[in-house]
């Protein structure tokens, strides 16, 4: 079955734009979370949302970011005037429930700041 | 707060050696203890999972204990092939603390050489 997508791949920006990040997660799973992977800061949670839920936003590093799902499925995962410290892989899963531990990870968006 | 420990890489070994990479944790709670493997080029796919003490997660020849005296999910494989060649994450996370996130170590690259 279909898994986890996401898009762009690949993103190229410069220094003081915005992107928006999009994650697809499995149909059906009411949980869906963000991360991002560095070289300097390994794997990292940013966000997550479960359902109606309010999402826990423990993880996000600046109010630069900022992370949308609508209507339980879709996610858009917003950086504001972007950084060079912002380059780095940002990774969608999302999991059956959010009791239901095992989650499925999408293949990536590559973010290059300039 | 939680956190995980792994060994660090990179690991290089010859086709049919034996693998341990060792993995401790900190949680406040009771956690679910996961290996994840990114192969290279790839997303991340979950490896094995344990939820409980004692519990032995396995998959590909790999293997996993949940040994919660030691706080320990050490991974093991009898004989590596070439293809096993990625980057393992060892990771938790504590639902019982109400925290959904995966928590990860910084992984640990493995080469395995012909």
């Amino acid at each position: 079955g279909a898994g986890v997508s996401q898009s762009p791949s690949n993103k190229v920006t410069e220094k003081g734009k915005d992107v928006e990040l999009r994650c697809d997660p499995i149909s059906g799973h009411t949980a869906l979370y963000w991360y991002r992977q560095s070289l300097g800061q390994g794997l990292e949670f940013l966000i997550y949302f479960q359902g109606n839920s309010a999402p826990d936003k423990s993880g996000l590093p600046s109010d630069r970011f900022s992370a949308e799902r609508t209507g339980g499925s879709v996610s858009t995962l917003t950086i504001q005037r972007t950084q060079q410290e912002d380059s780095a892989v940002y990774l969608c899963a999302s999991s059956l429930t959010r009791a239901a531990d095992t989650q499925y990870f999408g293949p990536g968006t590559r973010l290059t700041v300039l | 707060g939680d956190s995980v420990t792994q060994m660090e890489g990179p690991v290089t070994l010859s086709e049919e050696a034996f693998l341990t990479i060792n993995c401790t944790y900190t949680a406040t709670g009771y956690p679910s203890l996961f290996w994840y493997v990114q192969y290279p080029g790839e997303g991340l796919q979950l490896l094995l999972k344990a939820t409980k003490a004692d519990d032995k997660g396995s998959n590909k020849g790999f293997e996993a204990t949940y040994r919660k005296e030691t706080t320990s999910f050490h991974l093991e494989k009898g004989s590596v092939q070439v293809s096993d060649s990625a980057v393992y994450f060892c990771a938790l996370s504590d639902a019982g603390a109400g925290s959904y996130q995966l928590t990860f170590g910084k992984g640990t690259k493995l080469s395995v050489i012909p």
